[in-house]
């Protein structure tokens, strides 16, 4: 199985900060890797897919990057809506593998 | 608007059995693969199975197969994960979620709101 690790495990973060989330791949992946947003409770929410596509309806303060290995989410200016936890996950395997999940929490 | 709307979890001893469903509506089910994820409690989501869209195909999580069994009845718009052998570890909310491939990007767009598997004596 392809083993995702993502980095850090939480984060504590005020409003208008940027953040970044690194999420790395046990072998490459091309570009199919996808982020998801989970507040408690609730289920995941899709972010971005194919590494860097935004999902429709998320804001732009959103971006991904990344290919092979190695990818990262951005959030530009943390706003109160966006304290959640953040999950990597790989989709270049039929098997898919998540990340542990990054919780984002207000500092 | 893509509704899937899981049922059937619940209290069941270890070594016990239960049979999760997913009602899907608002799209065409017979087109799409679906899967099941997981989540125990405090920890991150792990996917369990998929199923391609006439059922031909299934894949598991290498941790249970043997023990789980994903079908789909694509006349009814149901999703099933029939799980024996049940162990306290499997305690989770599951969820099915939707499966959008494309020429370049598989991802899982829609999802459940998850039913609560417990296993306890």
């Amino acid at each position: 199985d392809i083993q995702m690790t993502q980095s850090p495990s939480s984060l504590s973060a005020s409003v208008g900060d940027r953040v970044t989330i690194t999420c790395r791949a046990s072998q490459h992946i091309n570009n199919f890797l996808n982020w998801y947003q989970q507040k408690p409770g609730k289920a995941p929410k899709l972010l971005i897919y194919a590494a860097s596509t935004l999902n429709r309806g998320v804001p732009s303060r959103f971006s991904g990057r990344g290919s092979g290995t190695d990818f990262a989410l951005t959030i530009r200016s943390l706003q109160p809506e966006d304290f959640a936890t953040y999950s990597c996950q790989q989709s270049y395997s039929i098997r898919a593998t998540f990340g542990g999940g990054t919780k984002v929490e207000i500092k | 608007e893509v509704q899937l709307v899981e049922s059937g979890g619940g209290l069941v001893q270890p070594g016990g059995s239960l049979r999760l469903s997913c009602a899907a509506s608002g799209f065409t089910f017979s087109s799409y693969w679906m899967s099941w994820v997981r989540q125990a409690p405090g920890k991150g989501l792990e996917w369990v199975a998929n199923i391609k869209e006439d059922g031909s195909e299934k894949y598991y999580m290498d941790s249970e197969k043997g023990r789980f069994t994903i079908s789909r009845d694509n006349a009814k718009n149901l999703l099933y994960l029939q799980m024996n052998s049940l162990r306290a570890e499997d305690t989770a909310v599951y969820y099915c979620a939707r499966d959008f491939w494309s020429g370049d990007s598989d991802h899982f767009d829609y999802w459940g709101q998850g039913t609560l598997v417990t296993v306890s004596s």
